[in-house]
């Protein structure tokens, strides 16, 4: 979906090194997600944003840090890289559930592999 | 607590077919029931959901699913395959007594449709 943008596309990097991840959105939407997707396991969630103050923990939070700069962009930070990290990264936007809708925008994802 | 189980990790069908992926879910509330589809090298894309009402719910591309309370499932069907339908679908669940408002994605399921 266009309007969900994710920046770099594909990424090599070395245990070790700092790496961030970058999304952005034009959709207008509160909520972001950060998701890693692995074969077998399906989308694991890592962090989640309801608005520019609100930072939560998903289930596999450990290693990975985030940044809500701005209502559109939503940054996922690896301090220190490590190769069971390698995975395909998504990122997700969908507005409030007020309205019942809560379908998910996902971006087109990140390939990110660590030797 | 919520939960969604894909029990096939492949499904294979001939082109012309119907077919079915399953999908299961556990919430302690009512659910939300989503279906995402991708294809290969994208994002997930929404394809339908079940909020409240009608059991069968019509969506993209020729698919529908139908909710079933008493089996908990929510299977996605077409009645006659496309070799363009083949891609990976993803099965989701939110409690609507659930805080979070955050789903739960299933592992997926690949489906190959055999020209």
């Amino acid at each position: 979906d266009a309007d969900v943008t994710q920046t770099p596309r594909n990424r090599i990097t070395k245990t070790g090194k700092r790496i961030m991840l970058e999304c952005s959105q034009t959709k207008g939407h509160d909520r972001m997600y950060w998701y890693r997707q692995d074969p077998g396991l399906g989308l694991r969630l890592i962090y989640y944003s309801f608005d520019v103050k609100d930072i939560n923990k998903g289930e596999i939070s450990d290693g990975y840090s985030v940044s809500r700069q701005a209502q559109a962009k939503f940054s996922l930070s690896l301090e220190s890289a490590i190769p069971n990290q390698t995975a395909l990264y998504f990122c997700a936007t969908s507005d409030s559930p007020s309205g019942a809708t809560d379908t998910q925008y996902f971006g087109p994802g990140t390939r990110l592999t660590v030797l | 607590a919520q939960s969604v189980a894909q029990p096939e990790d492949q499904v294979n069908v001939a082109e012309g077919n119907p077919l079915t992926v399953k999908c299961t879910y556990s919430v302690s509330g009512n659910p939300y029931l989503f279906w995402y589809v991708q294809y290969p090298n994208r994002g997930l894309q929404f394809l339908l959901k079940y909020i409240t009402g009608d059991n069968l719910v019509k969506g993209s591309y020729g698919f529908e699913a139908e909710f079933n309370k008493s089996q908990t499932s929510f299977h996605l069907k077409k009645p006659s395959a496309l070799v363009s339908d083949s891609a990976l679908y993803f099965c989701a669940v939110r409690d609507r007594a659930g805080g979070s408002y955050i789903p739960t994605f299933g592992r997926g399921t690949s489906l190959i449709v055999h020209p």
